[in-house]
């Protein structure tokens, strides 16, 4: 059973930057995991963000960017706006058949 | 503009099957790369990837779950139906459909519907 971590939470101040981790428990997550990264608000159905390690959809903010830091991916929000406080999951995937997504991160904006 | 919507019981008893339609407009699932995958997330807990099917028919399942699961599409309704068998309490989640495409450079989900929450009680 592949699992898929993330921080549970992690604080920043409006105007700050931010990185957000997603590591994998098969070994180190490279670009052929295709990462993806989500928005979620409470109430709210998630919202895609980054593919592919670090491709923006079109209606991604150019404050997010992906990439791959380290043996993990790696979601980093720059100039924080309140609006961003939100969870953010990471979806990894192995293989054709397998699709993870990370527990979750909890962003708060103080 | 791509939109997606699930339907079906939000409320289910222990033993019983669950079926839930996800109705699509804005794409066909007759185009190459394209699929729709169907995601839970239990109340306060994170998402859970249960499967997929794809524009030539191939589906993919979650291992933990693959006995209990069956996604079928029909293409000329724009609909993907997702069966999941033996429904427990721990079951209890919202449900969501998403748009996905699927190739040998690109693996993303885009578009979601909104959730329906399913209640397991009897």
């Amino acid at each position: 059973q592949t699992v898929v971590t993330q921080e549970p939470s992690l604080a920043v101040s409006p105007g700050g930057t931010v990185t957000l981790t997603c590591a994998s428990s098969t070994g180190a997550v490279t670009s052929g995991n295709f990462p993806n990264w989500f928005q979620q608000k409470p109430g709210q159905a998630p919202r895609a963000l980054i593919y592919n390690t670090g491709k923006k959809h079109s209606w991604t903010p150019a404050r997010f960017s992906g990439s791959l830091l380290g043996d993990k991916a790696a979601l980093t929000l720059s100039n924080v706006q309140p609006e961003d406080e939100a969870e953010y999951y990471c979806l990894l995937y192995f293989g054709a058949a397998q699709l993870v997504f990370g527990g979750g991160t909890r962003l708060t904006v103080l | 503009q791509i939109t997606l919507k699930e339907s079906g019981p939000m409320l289910v008893k222990p033993t019983q099957t669950l079926t839930l339609t996800c109705s699509f407009s804005g794409f066909s699932l007759n185009t190459g790369s394209v699929g729709v995958g169907w995601i839970r997330q239990p109340p306060g807990k994170a998402l859970e990837w249960l499967a997929s099917i794809h524009w030539n028919g191939a589906e993919r399942y979650t291992p933990s779950l693959q006995s209990r699961l069956t996604i079928t599409k029909d293409t000329s309704k724009n609909q993907v139906v997702l069966t999941m068998t033996n429904m427990d309490p721990v079951d209890t989640a919202t449900y969501y459909c998403a748009h996905r495409h699927t190739s040998h450079t690109h693996r993303y989900f885009d578009f979601w519907g909104q959730g329906i929450l399913v209640t397991v009680s009897s």
